[in-house]
């Protein structure tokens, strides 16, 4: 079984400041790993994942995480946030086999202070 | 390429009433999951369907059931609705049950 913890409910961060959202996940088996993003009455877009290779990955708008297999981790960062990044972001897990059904967090609002 | 659609995007029922949801895939994808997302939580998997056969399956009532069409439009019903079924209904496609799914909008659904 999958579980994942998103540390923080909330961040709140101002304008051009960088910041981290933190997520840890518990698996016995391999997973890939992945970071949506839910804007205000919106669906989910999926912003990141983590397959294999490189454990740094990096999207279109700047934000970027790395995989770290020893600290069961996938922290999102970004270095300089816009008004544009208030947002909820989900952390989720996927086993490498079988439907690959995602186990989610329970999400992170990121609010930026102007 | 059509993103995954949904509808309606908003309904209210009331308890003990049935509802169908309704999701079309992007295009070229075969594969439909369907999830729950509460107020204020993550999304929770409901079931999967691939090439028309449910793949699998979450911790949800009976009560919730499914069907996908031969164009891989899928569909999603729930009978004798409780009103801890008031949530956000999302639908997400994918190529051969493969592990990147993309989201349609959601339909929100309040029972009364």
């Amino acid at each position: 079984a999958q579980s994942v913890t998103q540390l923080d409910s909330q961040v709140p961060v101002f304008e051009e400041a960088p910041v981290e959202l933190r997520c840890n996940y518990s698996s016995s088996v391999s997973v890939y790993l992945f970071w949506y993003v839910q804007y205000p009455n919106q669906g989910l877009q999926l912003l990141l994942k983590y397959l294999s290779g490189s454990t740094l990955v990096e999207s279109i708008n700047g934000f970027e995480a790395e995989f770290n297999k020893s600290q069961t981790s996938f922290h999102l960062r970004k270095p300089s946030v816009h008004i544009s990044d208030t947002a909820e972001y989900f952390c989720a897990v996927s086993p490498r086999r079988g439907n690959y059904q995602l186990i989610w967090g329970a999400g992170t609002k990121l609010i930026i202070k102007p | 390429e059509t993103g995954v659609t949904q509808s309606p995007t908003h309904l209210i029922k009331t308890r003990g009433q049935q509802v169908t949801l309704r999701c079309s895939s992007q295009s070229g994808h075969n594969t439909v999951s369907w999830y729950q997302q509460a107020l204020g939580q993550g999304p929770q998997f409901i079931f999967q369907y691939y090439r028309e056969e449910e793949n699998g399956r979450g911790n949800f009532p009976p009560r919730f059931s499914g069907l996908q069409f031969p164009n891989y439009s899928s569909e999603l019903n729930v009978n004798a609705l409780e009103l801890d079924d008031s949530a956000l209904y999302l639908c997400a496609s994918s190529l051969d049950s493969g592990e990147t799914q993309y989201f349609g909008p959601g339909t929100r659904l309040l029972v009364l």
